[in-house]
C-alpha cells in the first residue's frame, strides 16, 4: 500500500501567488481530511470530504482557500491569493471510517510564502 | 466534541515504562478514544484506539477506567526513538465530528 501521496513536498512562493496541493488517498478509503499544522496553532482540522462530497469546512480559514474532491483518488486544497501567514505544514488524511476512527495521514507538503 | 487534556511534555530514559494521561472528562457514550504519535517532518500515526478496559498491541497499552474520564497510554521499555509527540483524541464512531488535535505530550526520551 503506497499510503497517502501528497505534492509537492515543499513549495516555497512569493505572496499573491496561487499555491496548490495535491493529495492522492489510500485506495478504498471514503473520507479524506486536510489539516494544517504551525507552532503557534497545533494541527488544525480544515475540511473533511466523504465520498467525494464536503461533509464539514468549517476549519477552511478564509475564502482564500479552497478544496475539491473530484473523485475518489483525488483532492486539492488551493490558496489564492497566498499570504506569508499561510507557511505551513498542510496534511492531507484519509479514513476507511465515516467520521474517521482511523485516519493515515501523508507526509505533509511544506509551503514557505514569502 | 470532548475535550481532551494531556500533559505538555514529559521526559524519560531509555528502557523506562513511560505512562502518558489524558483526561477526557465530557466523554460520550459511543466515544472512542484513540492516540497517535508523531515524529519531526511527519505526519502523525495511529497507535492505539480503545472503548474501555484494556488494549494492547504490539506498540503500546491503553488503559481506560471505568469511567471513561481518563486513559493512559502505556509504551513499554521506550527507546531513543519513541522520542515524538503523542496525541489523545476522543473520536465518536461513525461519526461526521471534526477530528480534533489538541497540543499533545512531547516525550523526550534520554539515553
Amino acid at each position: 500500500d503506497a499510503g497517502v501521496i501528497q505534492s509537492p513536498r515543499h513549495e516555497v512562493t512569493e505572496m499573491g501567488q496561487e499555491v496548490t496541493l495535491r493529495c492522492k488517498p489510500i485506495s478504498g478509503h471514503n473520507s479524506l481530511f486536510w489539516y494544517r499544522q504551525t507552532m503557534m496553532r497545533g494541527l488544525e482540522l480544515l475540511i473533511y470530504f466523504n465520498n467525494n462530497v464536503p461533509i464539514d469546512d468549517s476549519g477552511m480559514p478564509e475564502d482564500r482557500f479552497s478544496a475539491k474532491m473530484p473523485n475518489a483518488s483525488f483532492s486539492t486544497l488551493k490558496i489564492q491569493p497566498s499570504e506569508p501567514r499561510d507557511s505551513a505544514v498542510y496534511f492531507c488524511a484519509s479514513s476507511p471510517d465515516y467520521g474517521g476512527n482511523t485516519i493515515y495521514f501523508g507526509e505533509g507538503s511544506w509551503l514557505t510564502v514569502v | 466534541l470532548a475535550k481532551t487534556t494531556q500533559p505538555i511534555s514529559m521526559d524519560s530514559y531509555e528502557g523506562q515504562e513511560v505512562n502518558i494521561t489524558c483526561s477526557h472528562n465530557n466523554i460520550a457514550t459511543n466515544d472512542y478514544i484513540t492516540w497517535y504519535q508523531q515524529f519531526p517532518s511527519q505526519g502523525p500515526r495511529f497507535i492505539i484506539q480503545g472503548y474501555k478496559t484494556k488494549v494492547t498491541n504490539e506498540v503500546a497499552s491503553l488503559f481506560i477506567p471505568a469511567d471513561r474520564k481518563s486513559s493512559t497510554l502505556s509504551l513499554p521499555r521506550v527507546s531513543l526513538s519513541d522520542t515524538a509527540v503523542y496525541y489523545c483524541l476522543v473520536v465518536l464512531s461513525g461519526s461526521a465530528r471534526q477530528l480534533t488535535f489538541g497540543s499533545g505530550t512531547q516525550l523526550t526520551v534520554l539515553p
